[in-house]
């Protein structure tokens, strides 16, 4: 029973490149949220989204950034023309239930994605 | 805006110490607060969710609790395998996110 999957582990790109992340949920689950941990920073949510939906964004970057979960396949959280500030490690979590269900147990996060931009 | 403050930013003990981590938080109108233990390199791993004022909880050597300002996390005879970085989120009723305190790296010394 796999855990929530992200790949790649470590990610490297220059500046002006392109970056994409890859997320799958645990199996059954249908809801997944973005998080950005900067370097001696909390954890800070980027968006929510169910298959095919974006349920709330309002964590996300203006610009540059953008996230997909589609029918089938990997949640994907792409992020163009990178710049140093976007090194960070990117986690995804999955939930069974939604985040505005009453008693939500928690969610499962992934080992994350390291993005370091040179 | 939500806001959690957690204390110390580090705590260093020796096995069998038993010591508490704080977690003091703002949230309008709470669903629930979470524990979270991240190692080195890993993503979060759940620990507790606790959903109202008086509520316990206990798994192993740790025990949360909570009241209507903060969460603490106690931890009797710890052994250097716990050792990590504790989180804690609150998520509010109005919406889906965890907004998450900056941690707490507790290193146990055996």
């Amino acid at each position: 029973n796999a855990g929530v999957m992200q790949n790649p582990r470590h990610l490297v790109r220059r500046r002006g490149q392109e970056a994409r992340l890859r997320c799958s949920p645990m199996k059954g689950h249908s809801h997944v949220y973005w998080y950005r941990q900067l370097p001696e920073e909390g954890l800070k949510f980027m968006v929510y989204l169910q298959k095919e939906n974006i349920i709330d964004e309002s964590g996300m970057p203006k610009e540059r950034f953008s996230a997909e979960f589609p029918k089938e396949g990997p949640s994907i959280l792409r992020i163009q023309q990178v710049v140093r500030g976007d090194s960070a490690a990117y986690f995804c979590a999955s939930s069974l239930i939604g985040g505005r269900e009453s008693k939500n147990y928690g969610y499962t996060f992934g080992s994350g994605t390291r993005l370091t931009v040179v | 805006e939500d806001q959690v403050t957690q204390s110390p930013e580090a705590l260093r003990l020796q096995e069998g110490e038993s010591s508490s981590l704080n977690c003091s938080y703002t949230v309008s109108g709470l669903r629930g607060l979470f524990w979270y233990r991240q190692d080195p390199g890993k993503g979060p791993e759940f620990v507790f969710t606790l959903y109202s004022a008086g509520e316990e909880k206990e798994k192993e050597r740790l025990k949360a609790t909570l009241t209507k300002k903060e969460s603490f996390l106690h931890i009797t005879a710890p052994k250097p395998e716990d050792s990590a970085t504790y989180l804690c989120a609150v998520q509010a009723e109005s919406n889906y996110k965890l907004t998450f305190g900056k941690g707490t790296l507790l290193t146990v010394n055996p």
